[in-house]
Order: C-alpha cells, then sequence, then structure tokens
C-alpha cells in the first residue's frame, strides 16, 4: 500500500494568512493526488485534483502542487469559512489512501 | 446533478453483518468509465476507502478489509450496496458512497450515515 503522510495534523491562522499544508507519498504517484476539505458533519469536497487542478466552483485562493512524492496545498488568503479538516488523498494505485489529515482553526 | 445518498441500519450487532445501500439520482450509474466506491471514518478519525466497483460488476477492494467486504451494483435500481461482514466495534463509522474515474478523484459524495456496531 501507498502510506500518505500529512503535515502538520493541526494549525491555527489568521485570517488572511497564507496556510501551506504538506502531503507526502511513500513511492512515487506521479501527480495523481487529490486534496479535500471537510467541515464538521459533512462529506469531503474536493478542492484539487491531479495535484494542481482547481475544482469548479473552488475559490481561486486554494492551489496545490508537487509530483512524485512531495505535495502542497496553500490557501494564499485565509478566510473565515476555511476553517475545516484537509485531506489528501492518492488514486494512483489501489487501496486508495489518505493522509492522516490537516485540521484548520482560526 | 448527481446526488448519492446512503441508507441503511444505523446500529449493527457484533459478529453479524453490515448492509448498506447508495442510490444514484441524477445519472445512471450504468455510465461508462464511472466506478462507484465506498468509503468511511471512524469518529474523530481519518478516511479509509473500502472498496469500489465498476458498473460491469468488477470490483476492487482494500486488503485490510477485503476478507469481510463485498460490494455489488444493481443496474436496474440504479443502486450499489457494501456488505461488511463478522463486524466489531471498531467498524463503528460514517460511511459515505462516492463516484470516481480510474486514477482520479472522489468528485461526488453521498452525505454519509453513521453506523454504530454495539450489542
Amino acid at each position: 500500500d501507498i502510506q500518505m503522510s500529512q503535515s502538520p495534523s493541526s494549525l491555527s491562522a489568521s485570517v488572511g494568512d497564507r496556510v501551506t499544508i504538506t502531503c507526502r507519498a511513500s513511492q512515487s504517484i506521479s501527480t495523481y493526488l487529490n486534496w479535500y476539505q471537510q467541515k464538521p458533519g459533512k462529506a469531503p469536497k474536493l478542492l484539487i485534483y491531479a495535484a494542481s487542478s482547481l475544482e469548479s466552483g473552488v475559490p481561486s485562493r486554494f492551489s496545490g502542487s508537487g509530483s512524485g512524492t512531495d505535495f502542497t496545498l496553500t490557501i494564499s488568503s485565509l478566510q473565515p469559512e476555511d476553517p475545516a479538516s484537509y485531506y489528501c488523498q492518492q488514486s494512483y494505485s489501489t487501496p486508495f489512501t489518505f493522509g492522516g489529515g490537516t485540521k484548520v482553526e482560526i | 446533478q448527481l446526488q448519492l445518498q446512503e441508507s441503511g441500519p444505523g446500529l449493527v450487532k457484533p459478529s453479524e453483518t453490515l448492509s448498506l445501500t447508495c442510490t444514484v439520482s441524477g445519472g445512471s450509474i450504468s455510465g461508462s468509465t464511472y466506478y462507484w466506491g465506498w468509503i468511511r471514518q471512524p469518529p474523530g478519525k481519518g478516511l479509509e476507502w473500502i472498496g469500489s466497483i465498476y458498473y460491469s460488476g468488477s470490483t476492487y477492494y482494500n486488503p485490510s478489509l477485503k476478507s469481510r467486504v463485498t460490494v455489488s451494483v444493481d443496474t436496474s435500481k440504479n443502486q450499489f450496496s457494501l456488505k461488511l461482514s463478522s463486524v466489531t466495534a471498531a467498524d463503528t463509522a460514517v460511511y459515505y458512497c462516492a463516484r470516481h474515474r480510474a486514477r482520479s478523484p472522489l468528485n461526488y459524495w453521498g452525505q454519509g450515515i453513521l453506523v454504530t456496531v454495539s450489542s
């Protein structure tokens, strides 16, 4: 199985701050890396797919980068509606695996 | 707009079989290139992919659960189902159904259903 690790596990930032979350795969996954946002009591919502492609309807302050084993999700200017847990997921091979999540607070 | 909705018992006894159904509306489950999957999330914990099925019936399971999992599809009802046998308290989780393509993200999700394993 491909192991996905995320850091940090949690962070606190202020409105307007730039926030960066990293995700590392245990082996190369090319750009088969996706990012989700999950708010309490809700299903995960796709933000970024194929490492850097923005899902339709997602604000442009969210961006993704990376390839191979190292990836980054960036929120360019944290907004009051952005507190949530963020998960990376590899879709390179089954079993699909997720990172442990990053809880973002304001 | 595609919608997915999980249904099934919210309480299952230990050693019994958990059975859930995902009803798809706004699109056909028989649409080619789509896979239909199950993901779970124990309370306060992260996400775990359980398995997926192609509309033709081909299945892909997480090896950690493979011996206990069956995913099936009923194209006539536009539904797919999950069966997880011999459940324990560790199987208590919110169970989500979702759609994806090969090597692609889970881009449509159901709202999730909490299943508690308890006597």
